[in-house]
């Protein structure tokens, strides 16, 4: 079983409709992150979450708010979609803590392809 | 302002030799140093790393050398095999203990062809 799971894998919306993407976790992670992907272009943060009570903007919030229901549960909507938001969005986890001289590493669930039309 | 670039957006290369993957980044606050592999239809998955008190860092038939002076990473995969057809991401992190946010460069497509 996958331990970064991600619903839909495929969704198609129109402009204006209200959308979300959930993400589930069995690693036990406290961090989860969502990230967009677009063609062409590297992996952008849209929000992260250290634990359910602590959210942040990434560097690209805008159009986009999150919810952390649970410690292994972490959702991403647009409220209101539009074409540009047509892109790939993954969601990864990492646990916290520091070994010294390394960062602990981010998994990723298998991504949802989004498109707005 | 792109922090991490990686300029070639593909790259082919033979069976069995060597294959060399680069990075550079613009900030110099940047300290560590990651690659990721994506297949089609699947997520990143976390290949290497390397800190910045570092300037090698192997783990098996993967090597990442960083050169802070050039602000320039690379991978090496030797010897190349025909699974290690991916895209692959370099990505940095700056700012101590528990650093969460990973600048991602846009990806090198890499074919090896059997």
């Amino acid at each position: 079983d996958a331990d970064v799971t991600q619903t839909p894998r495929n969704r198609i919306t129109k402009t204006g409709k209200r959308i979300m993407l959930e993400c589930s976790q069995t690693k036990g992670h406290d961090r989860m992150y969502w990230y967009r992907q677009d063609p062409g272009l590297g992996l952008r943060l849209i929000y992260y979450s250290f634990d359910v009570k602590d959210i942040n903007k990434g560097e690209i919030s805008d159009g986009y708010s999150v919810s952390r229901q649970a410690q292994a549960k972490f959702s991403l909507s647009l409220e209101s979609a539009i074409p540009n938001q047509t892109a790939l969005y993954f969601c990864a986890t990492s646990d916290s803590g520091w070994t010294g001289e390394i960062y602990n590493e981010q998994f990723f669930g298998p991504g949802t392809r989004l498109t707005v039309l | 302002d792109q922090q991490v670039k990686q300029n070639s957006p593909s790259l082919s290369v033979q069976e069995g030799r060597i294959s060399i993957l680069n990075c550079d980044y613009t900030n110099s606050m940047l300290d560590y140093f990651l690659w990721y592999k994506k297949y089609p239809a699947e997520g990143p998955t976390f290949l290497i790393s390397i800190s910045s008190i570092k300037d090698k860092n192997e783990d098996g038939r993967f090597t990442v050398f960083l050169n802070k002076s050039a602000k320039h990473l690379s991978l090496h995969i030797v010897p190349s095999q025909p699974g290690d057809s991916a895209v692959y991401f370099c990505a940095a992190s700056r700012g101590g203990a528990g650093s969460y946010q990973l600048t991602f460069g846009k990806g090198t497509k890499l074919s090896v062809i059997p």
